[in-house]
């Protein structure tokens, strides 16, 4: 079983919409979470980090459930520059990071 | 401030050739990481440092060695290229430990037939 799971999308939305993407990690053990944009031939790029309460940057709001071993990343009011890949990143201690595939986001205008 | 550079940036080899990707770093972090991107498999570790003097296997070492030359460098040595290895190589550093953010570099395109 993966260690990270993503829905690869694509996700096409209208400009102004809110788009919801989820990632589902396997270990019980893990212990920090971020989500990462990634948009088409270049580096990864920290979007946000994720708190167990829960946190909000603007636009973008991000939630973990750990009951569920599950993250959120909500995108209010969608632009066309959000249009990228957005990565589940999952560590569970130490220098080991997992990346989930990547949600494929376009929005149209 | 450059922040994390690669080079080089595209590489053709042949089936059996060796070489070496180079990252520097100039914000002085700890950590340093090598990883591989490929269709439908996300970024997988390949090796990291948790600092200078220290190497460590990730996720998917066979075939690689690294070598953390300094604080602020950190090569990948493919010894003998094989076509599974036709990837996006990425180097990313930190300041270290599960909490911090990771800078990527820009990448380097290997193909190798």
């Amino acid at each position: 079983r993966k260690e990270v799971e993503q829905d690869p999308g694509p996700f096409n939305v209208p400009e102004g919409a809110t788009v919801a993407f989820n990632c589902t990690y396997s270990n019980s053990a893990s212990q920090s979470f971020f989500w990462y944009r990634q948009d088409c031939r270049k580096e990864p790029k920290l979007l946000m980090s994720v708190y167990s309460s829960g946190n909000e940057d603007g636009r973008f709001t991000a939630q973990l459930n750990r009951a569920s071993q599950y993250i959120s990343l909500l995108i209010r009011d969608s632009k066309l520059s959000d249009s990228a890949t957005y990565l589940c990143v999952v560590n569970r201690g130490g220098n080991q990071f997992y990346f989930g595939t990547g949600t494929s986001l376009t929005v149209i205008p | 401030n450059a922040g994390v550079t690669q080079t080089p940036k595209f590489q053709v080899l042949k089936t059996g050739q060796s070489m070496t990707l180079q990252c520097a770093q100039d914000m002085n972090h700890n950590s340093m990481y090598w990883y591989r991107q490929d269709p439908g498999m996300g970024l997988r570790l390949i090796y990291y440092s948790a600092s200078e003097g220290t190497t460590d296997k990730g996720e998917v070492p066979n075939g690689y060695n690294v070598s953390r030359l300094n604080k602020r460098e950190f090569s990948l040595r493919l010894e003998s290229a094989a076509p599974s290895q036709t990837s996006v190589y990425f180097c990313a550093s930190s300041e270290g430990g599960q909490l911090y953010e990771q800078y990527f570099g820009p990448g380097t395109r290997l193909t190798v037939t």
